[in-house]
């Protein structure tokens, strides 16, 4: 059974400071590996993607992948409120075109 | 961000009857996936679709599930026979163009069996 595993939260932080989501998975075989977000009501948005180990930033977010440890993380600097959401891992196992399996997500709460 | 769009947005049905969710992936792409979020759980694959044929399927998409592409473009999933427990809300995805792997999500219709 593959899994993706999180903290459900919540996760508070103060404006302006880094949140950081944790995400572990099961099968080494897994290739691509995905945070989503998702505010309350409203569908997952893709905000990350990071295929090879290391480090993946892209404006505000950097997400990092060690596939030795089976975890990916993602960091939020200077947290604003609007990033107040769930914040969603997906795991891609088979190949470029398989299903993504998805963690229960992270509720993150950013307060002014 | 290419758009995938779904209608209707909210269905209300009965326990029992047919219901038919509706899908346009972003164009020119042979992929398509259907997932589901029943309420406060997690995301669940249901099933993708490749070329007129399922590709892939999760233990969740039994007999009462199925999916077709009744036109060019759009794609459709039924259930047959609703039940309490199909409440939820279905996202229809579709890959990005640029990068493997990636999906978009549709914005979701809410089913609500009664």
């Amino acid at each position: 059974q593959k899994e993706v595993e999180q903290n459900s939260g919540p996760l508070s932080v103060p404006e302006g400071a880094i949140a950081s989501l944790n995400c572990t998975y099961s099968d080494r075989g897994s290739q691509s590996f995905f945070w989503y977000r998702q505010y309350s009501g409203k569908s997952p948005e893709l905000i990350m993607f990071i295929y090879s180990n290391g480090d993946k930033e892209d404006g505000r977010f950097t997400a990092q992948l060690n596939k030795a440890s089976q975890y990916v993380s993602l960091l939020i600097r200077d947290s604003q409120p609007s990033d107040s959401a769930t914040y969603l891992c997906a795991v891609n196992y088979g190949g470029s075109q398989g299903n993504l399996i998805f963690g229960k997500g992270t509720k993150l709460s950013v307060k002014p | 961000e290419p758009e995938v769009t779904q209608t209707p947005s909210h269905q209300v049905t009965q326990m029992g009857q047919e219901v038919i969710l509706r899908c346009v992936p972003i164009s020119n792409h042979l992929y398509f996936y259907w997932y589901r979020q029943i309420l406060g759980q997690k995301v669940e694959f249901l099933v993708s679709f490749y070329n007129n044929e399922i590709s892939e399927k999760s233990e969740i998409f039994d007999d009462q599930f199925s999916v077709e592409r009744p036109d060019g473009s759009n794609f459709t999933l039924k259930i047959r026979s609703t039940k309490l427990e199909d409440s939820a809300m279905y996202f229809c995805a579709s890959p990005s163009s640029g990068v493997a792997g990636t999906q978009y999500f549709g914005p979701g219709t809410r089913l609500t069996v009664l």
